[in-house]
């Protein structure tokens, strides 16, 4: 039982690259988070999802896409990686809309551009 | 527009004080508050309040809610080195989302 495990743990990506960072579950919840973590900001949605094949956006969207083809995995795309996406990235799980209380984090991917 | 504001943003003091941390919020549809502690990585859950005036304890954490002023304080007493972190504030906003504060930087000095 892993838990929530996010691939990779770091990356360094030049400025106009792509990426897809991966948030695997095997607790079979059924929201799933992508939040951002910069200093002295707390952490700030980016996108959600409340079930397979949905997605929402949050808090800041704007540069970034997401996909939930499976219940266990939350894919978080940059299509061209700007400077300003440097950040800790933390994928978050929730049972179901009663279990306030059980949002489990993710490690966390720290992502550097360049 | 939907806000967390924690107080304050950083905190240094010995080890054995008495520290307070403040939560105040400002956000549509109110479910719940919920307190994190994030050392060097992922945030790892402490309390979730949801009802005024019923304090939760943990050991040497405790916390309360006034839905009245709409604030949350988390206290810890007889501090350790061990309780250096962040603190997060998050409200459980509606059925699905969190809205997190900036967090406070606790330091605790032997």
């Amino acid at each position: 039982n892993a838990g929530v495990t996010q691939t990779p743990k770091f990356r360094v990506l030049k400025t106009g690259q792509s990426m897809t960072l991966l948030c695997a579950q095997d607790m079979n919840h059924e929201y799933m988070y992508w939040y951002r973590q910069d200093p002295g900001m707390g952490l700030r949605l980016i996108h959600y999802s409340v079930g397979e094949g949905t997605t929402a956006k949050g808090e800041v969207p704007d540069g970034y896409n997401v996909s939930r083809l499976k219940k266990q995995n939350f894919l978080l795309g940059l299509e061209s990686a700007a400077p300003s996406q440097t950040s800790v990235y933390f994928c978050a799980t929730r049972k179901d809309t009663y279990s306030y209380n059980e949002q489990f984090f993710g490690p966390g991917t720290r992502l550097t551009v360049l | 527009e939907d806000k967390v504001v924690q107080s304050p943003l950083s905190l240094v003091v010995h080890e054995g004080d008495t520290v307070t941390l403040n939560c105040s919020y400002e956000v549509t549809n109110f479910r719940s508050l919920l307190w994190y502690k994030q050392e060097k990585k992922a945030p790892t859950f402490l309390f979730m309040l949801t009802s005024s005036g019923i304090e939760k304890k943990s050991g040497r954490l405790s916390s309360i809610l006034d839905k009245k002023e709409l604030f949350s304080i988390l206290n810890i007493t007889a501090t350790q080195t061990g309780d250096s972190a962040i603190y997060l504030c998050a409200v459980i906003q509606g059925a699905q989302k969190l809205v997190f504060g900036q967090g406070t930087r606790l330091t605790i000095n032997p």
